[in-house]
This record gives structure tokens, sequence and C-alpha cells, in this order.
């Protein structure tokens, strides 16, 4: 079975420009999700789907974070602009589903390591 | 937001140890997972807990969900060199239909062969 593929694995910009990460979940995993893990912490959720609708982006840097995930797939999540902070691995994850049926198992892909300069 | 304390922030033991990593909440959780990861790799499902003083193993681990649902603790035994990674624990809580993951800060793991 195929994993989280995310893209790219590694990317370098300068402040205030922009940048765009993609996620493809596991097939059938209805939840996907963006956390941001910088280094020497734990992953930090930013934003939740379920399908193609938002459960929560209640951490979601909304001013400068933007993400979607059409059709209930794949998804992309855009940084513009571009700050020194930003600098950190995202990860997509996804799982079969909200409710009691979410075990809390998440698989995680291997992460967009970002450096913003 | 809900706050997860993990400690030690950080070990470095010799192959055969024991190891003991542990979690505190401010907050109840349904649910407590503990997850390794690799360098340069996502974080990966060790053991998943969901009842109040389970106690579950996954051949060398062992961890526990607390009697007051705040706590978790996580146990290696007989370490080796494969062990070595960040540790992280993260807690579940239902909210409608919202069911969030809050991670732990990690604990970096050391095995000197």
């Amino acid at each position: 079975e195929a994993g989280v593929a995310q893209s790219p694995r590694y990317k370098i910009i300068e402040k205030r420009q922009s940048v765009a990460f993609w996620c493809n979940p596991i097939s059938g995993h209805a939840t996907l999700y963006w956390y941001q893990q910088i280094l020497g912490q734990g992953p930090k959720l930013l934003i939740q789907f379920q399908n193609n609708g938002v459960v929560d982006d209640s951490q979601l840097p909304k001013d400068r974070f933007s993400a979607e995930r059409l059709k209930g797939v794949d998804s992309t999540l855009k940084i513009q602009p571009a700050k020194l902070e930003d600098s950190a691995v995202y990860l997509c994850a996804s799982s079969l589903g909200l409710g009691p049926a979410n075990t809390g198992e998440l698989f995680f892909g291997e992460g967009s390591r970002l450096t913003v300069l | 937001g809900q706050q997860l304390n993990q400690s030690p922030q950080s070990m470095f033991i010799q192959e055969g140890e024991d190891v003991s990593m542990n979690c505190t909440s401010s907050s109840i959780f349904n649910t407590w997972l503990w997850y390794k990861q690799d360098p340069g790799e996502g974080p990966v499902l060790l053991i998943a807990l969901y009842k109040a003083g389970e106690l579950t193993s996954n051949g060398r681990l062992t961890a526990q969900f607390g009697i007051t649902r705040k706590d978790s603790f996580l146990n290696i035994s007989a370490s080796i060199p494969s062990d070595v990674g960040i540790y992280f624990c993260a807690g579940q809580t239902p909210g409608g239909s919202n069911y969030k993951l809050t991670f732990g800060k990690g604990t970096l793991l050391t095995v000197n062969p």
C-alpha cells in the first residue's frame, strides 16, 4: 500500500517569496492534516480536512497561509508571503476518518522541509 | 490551547538498558498515542491507548494510559541501536465533529552500542 506522498522534500526561498507544498494521502483516507514542525518541537496542527471540507483551521495563520483539498483527495498548502519564522518541516498526514471510527492512527508523509532566508 | 509536557527532553543510554518517558497534560484526553520519528521521516505510530488505566505492549514497548486521563508513560526494554529517534506523545480529545490530536515536544533518545 502506498503511503502519504509529499513534494517537494526540500525548498529554500527568500522571505516575502511564496511557496506551495503538495500532498497525496493514502487512498481511501477521508481525513487529511497539515502539520508544522519547527526544529526541536512536536508537530503543530495547521489545518484538518474531512473529505474536501475544513474541520479545523484555528491555528492556521490565514493572513499568509492557505490550503485546499479539491475533490477530497490531493491537497496543497501555500505560504505567501513567507517569513523567516516559517522555516520548518511541513508534514502531511491522513487517517481513515473522524469520530469514533478514528483510532487516532495518523499516517504521515516524509515532510517538506522549508528554509526561509 | 492544550499543553502536553513531555519528559525527559533527551536521554543518552547504553544498549541493553531500559528507558522510560512520560507525558502529562492539564486537560483530559480520551486517547493517548505514542509516535516515533526517525531523522528525515514523518512520525510513525507505536502504541495507541483508548481507556484510562489501559496497559498495552508492542514488542519491547509498553505504554500506559493514566487513571486520571491526564498522563501516559512509555517504557522501552532492552534498548537496541535502532531505537534511536524522537518519541512523541500525543493526546486526542473529541469536540463535536473534530477529534484533535495534540503532540508533546518529544524525547530524543540516543542509544550507545
